[in-house]
């Protein structure tokens, strides 16, 4: 069955860096794009970054652009994120999910892993 | 404040039909599709309808989707308890170049 299955989140002081990892099964990894996507704690779903099915294009919110970045390795079915100079506000629950195409809704999707971002 | 606007909250007797609008413009909803999503209480979101109308397999056809220009609407009918969940619509933005979101509404069954 398909699985996304995030890891990497955790507590980190204001200013550091994170990495976050997506290890997909089950569906072809390679041909999906695939997005990041965070929910505040009691918040609504917020959209932060896309990275078509080779890794040729990414867009990212306004929100994160300059300080995170994805990437993916489809060799390993593995989507990543790097969380640079993160701040308070960037505290959530991180969720990865595949989409069919760049446009299309997300129909696989990751339990999440909670990033806090405190002193 | 979210791109697409959504109520926060609906609420309906179990049996009933309830329905949930969600508002953009001409660079999201009017130009793209809308995709609504359900996220069950401490789970991860799932899709409900996609390009605007679609059911994905395994989704009950108690659920419907529908477009009017810069809105849609998700319509949920025989409400059941099982449906208490938040609900959030999305689509491509062509001036954000990327999807946003609504801010979600939170359907209680009475």
């Amino acid at each position: 069955q398909v699985q996304l299955v995030e890891s990497g989140g955790g507590v980190v002081q204001p200013g550091r860096s994170l990495r976050l990892s997506c290890s997909a099964s089950g569906f072809t990894f390679s041909s999906h794009a695939m997005h990041w996507v965070r929910q505040a704690p009691g918040k609504g779903l917020e959209w932060m970054g896309l990275i078509s099915y080779d890794g040729s294009e990414r867009y990212y919110a306004d929100s994160v652009k300059g300080r995170f970045t994805m990437s993916r390795d489809n060799s390993k079915n593995t989507l990543y994120l790097q969380m640079n100079s993160l701040r308070a506000e960037d505290t959530a629950v991180y969720f990865c999910a595949g989409s069919a195409g760049m446009q299309a809704g997300c129909e696989y999707w990751g339990q999440g892993t909670l990033v806090t971002v405190s002193s | 404040q979210s791109v697409l606007t959504q109520p926060p909250s609906v609420s309906e007797a179990p049996g009933q039909r309830v329905t949930i609008s969600c508002s953009g413009s001409s660079s999201n909803i009017g130009n793209n599709a809308v995709n609504w999503y359900q996220q069950l209480p401490g789970k991860a979101p799932k899709l409900l309808i996609y390009y605007d109308d679609l059911l994905p397999s395994g989704v009950s056809d108690r659920f419907s989707g529908s477009k009017s220009g810069t809105s849609a609407s998700l319509a949920i009918s025989g409400l059941q308890s099982e449906d208490e969940a938040d609900y959030y619509c999305a689509a491509w933005d062509d001036s954000l170049i990327g999807p946003v979101f609504g801010g979600g509404t939170k359907l209680t069954v009475l």
